[in-house]
């Protein structure tokens, strides 16, 4: 099941600066996008959302972008912090129905001091 | 901040028995879902269960596994027979509604022997 893809297993950060996590998807009946990170056993915890009528949603210092044309969205998180290290994954729903989120790989984001 | 919350966080099961794991979600969440991540695979989605009725069911949910809300907190998910292959650890997950964001537990790791 590709219909989520996250291609970068691995990020590495500089603390202070931006990080930047890529997703990108192919079902264009997705409307509903989600990021959430994972640190080691414990579950995937809700960060921010956007819906597909809008192509920006900003939460203090993580902000996801839409682009619907190339089925693609970002995570931006500004500026980052050691604390931010971890495991984040795109998720993706279609709003009617069961809303079941299809995840991506996910992206290990390491931020260095 | 209220939370999903799964037992137990590890259990072990000898192949061909039965196990269920159990999930209590957040109290004013209307949705709930069960998913799975395989050891170095994707988190994947198994069903979700609203109107104390199965919504959507993927796959990989056949008739070897049962979901129940027995009362109004419990969540649970049953695996008759368990199998080799359905070692992973299982995430539940609720949300209040359409256009909300799913809140994990922790998990069950699932180890069958």
């Amino acid at each position: 099941d590709q219909q989520v893809k996250q291609n970068s297993p691995s990020l590495s950060v500089q603390e202070g600066r931006i990080s930047i996590l890529n997703c990108d998807y192919t079902n264009s009946m997705f409307d509903y996008f989600l990021w959430y990170k994972k640190y080691p056993a414990e579950g995937p915890t809700f960060l921010i959302s956007i819906s597909s009528i809008k192509d920006k949603n900003e939460d203090g210092r993580f902000t996801v972008f839409l682009n619907k044309s190339a089925k693609h969205l970002s995570l931006h998180i500004v500026p980052s912090q050691p604390g931010d290290s971890a495991v984040y994954f795109c998720a993706a729903s279609i709003i009617q129905g069961a809303q079941k989120l299809v995840f991506g790989q996910g992206t290990r984001l390491t931020i260095n001091p | 901040e209220p939370e999903v919350t799964q037992t137990p966080s590890h259990q072990v099961t000898q192949m061909g028995q039965e196990v269920i794991l159990r999930c209590v979600p957040i109290s004013n969440h209307l949705y709930f879902y069960w998913y799975r991540q395989i050891l170095g695979q994707k988190v994947e989605f198994l069903v979700s269960f609203y109107n104390n009725e199965i919504s959507e069911k993927s796959e990989i949910f056949d008739d070897q596994f049962s979901v129940e809300r027995p009362d109004g907190s419990n969540f649970t998910l049953k695996i008759r027979s368990t199998k080799l292959e359905d070692s992973a650890m299982y995430f539940c997950a609720s949300s209040p509604g359409q256009l909300q964001p799913q809140h994990f537990g922790d998990g069950t790791r699932l180890s069958i022997l």
